[in-house]
């Protein structure tokens, strides 16, 4: 099982809507994740980082954790052509005290 | 936000050789540096925390005899890539921690894409 996993995609969602970026990680005891976004070619942007149960806004964004279930989500409201990019889910796992990247989920955002 | 930056954003060396890389952060001071490597459509995986005055921590699989990683000074680390190979080709990518936040919330460098021939 890997330690980050998230749908490679690509998740298709028209301009306006609302996408849904999930995560789940095995490491029961980690505290704190993070969303990066990576534009292709380019190296990732922190989003977004959440170490408490529920959910955090940010503008457009929110991210929700569920520690129980062991998943983190990212919902990015009114999408925007731009938001279109891999989205990147990362987990500080208690062991390493390392960030652990999952594979990412490539949004597309359609006009 | 911080800014991180890396020197060369580009580089194509051939089999053998050996290639610098730089990260900086430009506007804040960073005791700790950290070293992603991503293979194309693949996620970043960690090769080592750089440490500003003493050795550097390699994750396991990680050569450090090839990937050489200097923290001279607290704004400043580089990675060497020693008798590159053609599957050292890959995207580098450096990052430091915010001041004044956790030591994970990561602001990366722009990244340095190898070619080795």
């Amino acid at each position: 099982q890997k330690e980050v996993e998230q749908n490679s995609g690509p998740l298709s969602v028209p301009e306006g809507a609302i996408a849904s970026l999930n995560c789940t990680y095995s490491d029961r005891g980690s505290q704190s994740f993070f969303w990066y976004r990576q534009y292709s070619g380019k190296s990732p942007e922190l989003i977004m980082f959440i170490y408490s149960n529920g959910d955090k806004e940010d503008g457009r964004f929110t991210a929700q954790l569920n520690k129980a279930s062991q998943y983190v989500s990212l919902l990015i409201r009114d999408s925007q052509p731009s938001d279109s990019a891999t989205y990147l889910c990362a987990v500080i796992t208690t062991g390493f005290q390392k960030l652990v990247f999952g594979t990412g989920t490539r949004l597309l955002v359609s006009p | 936000g911080a800014v991180v930056s890396q020197h060369p954003s580009r580089v194509i060396c051939k089999s053998g050789t050996s290639v610098k890389i730089e990260c900086r952060s430009l506007d804040f001071q960073a005791t700790t540096m950290f070293w992603y490597r991503q293979f194309p459509k693949q996620s970043l995986m960690l090769m080592a925390t750089s440490n500003e005055g003493s050795k550097a921590t390699y994750e396991q699989g990680v050569e450090k005899d090839k990937f050489l990683i200097n923290h001279a000074s607290l704004t400043l680390s580089t990675l060497t890539v020693t008798s590159a190979h053609p599957e050292d080709s890959s995207f580098y990518i450096c990052s430091a921690p915010s001041p004044g936040t956790s030591a994970y919330e990561q602001y990366f460098g722009p990244g340095t894409r190898l070619t080795v021939t």
